[in-house]
């Protein structure tokens, strides 16, 4: 299973976009890559996943390399309700999720 | 949809007595259920994977006559803590799979167990 590395920390003012990065660069050819986050004392909370293209959906946008060694996830208009933890996975056919220390967005008024 | 949610959301006992959390799939069908361990500032840990019908398989280091598993239906997923301690005060997250295929779990809100 791939490793992730992500930044421990972040902080981006409210309405601008947030850029968060992650780098895999042990990933292999059939692993996704998916972007969850967790706000204090709930679970973790699906937002995008990708294999080898770039992805939209209403959350966030999701941009992988060409070399699927890092990606972004970009929340386009980030607000104070953004404020969490971001977790990045590699995801490999075992299936399992292995959480790394992800990254704690602060969105700031 | 793909809403999964888990029973009790908060629990204190006393050492020594065992507890059962509960995790559903409430608009899906799960043949894979997932149970997960947070302590606090820390990330989480995956303990042990639970298929329908069959013994769950549980990670490196984690006790399984400890936390007991069953997963009798395709929604229903229960973890049993027995014998609790203080040092089993955490925080427990479930997860579900679609039996339809697919590999994103959807995650329950999560049940803070507090041992005295």
């Amino acid at each position: 299973d791939a490793k992730t590395t992500q930044p421990p920390s972040m902080d981006c003012a409210e309405g601008r976009a947030a850029n968060l990065p992650c780098n895999h660069s042990t990933i292999s050819g059939n692993e996704y890559v998916y972007w969850y986050r967790q706000i204090h004392s709930q679970g973790p909370q699906y937002i995008i996943h990708g294999l080898k293209n770039n992805e939209t959906n209403e959350m966030a946008s999701l941009i992988i390399t060409e070399d699927r060694k890092s990606s972004t996830l970009i929340l386009p208009h980030a607000t104070l309700r953004d404020t969490a933890v971001y977790y990045c996975i590699a995801l490999s056919g075992t299936y399992k999720y292995i959480f790394g220390t992800g990254t704690r967005l602060k969105v700031l008024a | 949809g793909a809403v999964v949610s888990q029973h009790p959301s908060r629990v204190i006992c006393k050492s020594g007595t065992s507890v059962k959390i509960e995790c559903r799939s409430l608009d899906f069908q799960a043949t894979t259920m997932f149970w997960y361990r947070q302590f606090p500032k820390q990330s989480l840990m995956l303990m042990a994977t639970s298929n329908e019908g069959s013994k769950a398989t549980y990670e490196q280091g984690v006790e399984k006559d400890k936390f007991l598993i069953n997963h009798a239906s395709l929604t229903l997923s229960t973890l049993t803590v027995t014998s609790a301690h203080p040092e089993d005060s955490s925080f427990y997250i479930c997860s579900a799979r679609f039996s339809q295929g697919g590999k994103t779990q959807y995650f329950g809100p999560g049940t803070r167990l507090l041992v005295l």
